[in-house]
């Protein structure tokens, strides 16, 4: 039969607000963070990283914030537009360069 | 611009087909990589491989193979199918930590 999946988190908000997605990691020894974005129809696309070394990095319109003490990852994106609605998947690195993905927030940008 | 292309886009295969799907890149890369995507699940590792001719299991390989002849190759075979893998399965490439995805092929198996 067939199966039924999870239902994948989702945040909405409208266009022109900040959104902040976050993502706990799992591993402690993990020393780089990426965050990807994924368009319907489209493989995933990097977005932003962090090294382990930093808790903060800012990109354009994107920052991503590192708390290692609690192993917890956050996206904040500027005047959140139409175009940002996808699925935000956080990464670690196991120090071995495979990532480890975690399950995925759905952005919904309201006009 | 570069590359990594997966051969098709949607397919559709019985239970019990042998299936492949393809993966290219064109960036010399060494490490490549098959995923697949179920909503809720994020991204699970299926097979992986650092070399031509090198493949190490990923953490769900059960009913799948992988073949790396060519360092711009890596194909995913499902021996038998079933439609617990019907899936998005996307294929990656990677130069140490940046990875490079494929647009995903969606299989059903019906």
């Amino acid at each position: 039969g067939e199966s039924v999946g999870l239902h994948l988190p989702t945040l909405s908000v409208q266009e022109g607000d900040n959104s902040i997605i976050n993502c706990a990691y799992s591993n402690s020894a993990s020393d780089y963070f990426i965050w990807y974005k994924q368009e319907s129809g489209k493989g995933p696309q990097f977005i932003i990283d962090i090294r382990s070394n930093m808790d903060k990095r800012q990109g354009q319109r994107v920052t991503v914030l590192l708390n290692k003490t609690v192993k917890h990852l956050s996206l904040q994106i500027a005047a959140t537009q139409p175009g940002d609605s996808a699925v935000y998947f956080c990464a670690e690195n196991d120090a071995t360069n495979k990532l480890i993905f975690g399950t995925g927030t759905l952005l919904a940008v309201q006009p | 611009d570069v590359k990594v292309t997966q051969s098709s886009r949607y397919l559709v295969k019985r239970t019990g087909e042998k299936v492949f799907l393809e993966c290219v890149q064109d960036m010399d890369h060494e490490n490549m990589f098959w995923y697949r995507q179920d909503p809720g699940l994020g991204l699970r590792l299926i097979y992986f491989s650092y070399d031509v001719k090198m493949k190490e299991k990923g953490d769900i390989p059960e009913g799948y193979s992988v073949s790396r002849e060519k360092k711009e190759r890596f194909s995913l075979i499902l021996e038998s199918a079933s439609t617990n893998q019907t899936s998005m399965y996307l294929c990656a490439s990677s130069l140490l930590e940046l990875y490079t995805f494929g647009s995903g092929t969606r299989l059903t198996v019906v």
